[in-house]
């Protein structure tokens, strides 16, 4: 079964309001989540690394002002795309490696879409 | 700049031929790669390495790593159109980050 949840799975919004995308590890604790946006047709681009109890480390590009990410728990990490965009249209996906296995875990993903 | 190259781009074959999927790089701190199924959703997982020369296998597919030419290969063999997907080659660094190839788009006509 799935160890990594996202919720939702697709949104919609109107411009200038904010959406809040969260994900969840079941069955394990994860010190790090790492937050991803894929592009249709294109593959996934590393946003940022989210960190249980500190801020989030950016990749360069990334405005950590729009995407504000709250690591709060061991368990629940949450991207928030704030005064979103068209341009924000995306597929956001999370992941979580689980540390007593060799593999990193992705969410189901979550489609944006801003109108 | 960490960089992971996947070829082809893009495959069309008929359903039962044997297909290659490669995958170059250049990481720093490297620590492993990776091989995902992408269907509509999500990746899902298909391969870990971490070791070179050692195959690893899952029924149809198998992928081995070679880490003194930065590449590895993904084969599947009597490709069924169930296999139809992109298939994502990505190499994770020791802070877990994963950089992604752009992807092998595999098309299995019956």
């Amino acid at each position: 079964g799935a160890v990594v949840s996202q919720h939702p799975s697709r949104v919609i919004c109107k411009s200038g309001t904010s959406v809040k995308i969260e994900c969840r590890s079941l069955d394990f604790q994860a010190t790090t989540m790492f937050w991803y946006r894929q592009f249709p047709k294109k593959s996934l681009m590393l946003m940022a690394t989210s960190n249980e109890g500190s801020k989030a480390t950016y990749e360069q590009g990334v405005e950590k002002d729009k995407f504000l990410i709250n690591h709060a728990s061991l368990t629940l990490s949450t991207l928030t795309v704030t005064s979103a965009h068209p341009e924000d249209s995306s597929f956001y996906i999370c992941s979580a490696r689980d540390p007593g296995r060799d593999e990193q875990y992705f969410g189901p993903g979550t489609r944006l879409t801003v109108t | 700049e960490d960089k992971v190259v996947q070829s082809p781009l893009s495959l069309v074959v008929h359903e039962g031929d044997t297909v290659t999927l490669n995958c170059s790089y250049e990481v720093t701190n490297f620590r492993s790669l990776l091989w995902y199924k992408q269907e509509k959703k999500a990746p899902t997982f298909l391969f870990m390495l971490t070791s070179s020369g050692i195959e690893k296998k899952s029924g149809r597919l198998s992928s081995i790593l070679d880490k003194k030419e930065l590449f590895s290969i993904l084969n599947i063999t009597a490709t069924q159109t169930g296999d139809s997907a992109i298939y994502l080659c990505a190499v994770e660094d020791w802070a877990q980050k994963l950089v992604f190839g752009q992807g092998t788009r595999l098309t299995i006509n019956p």
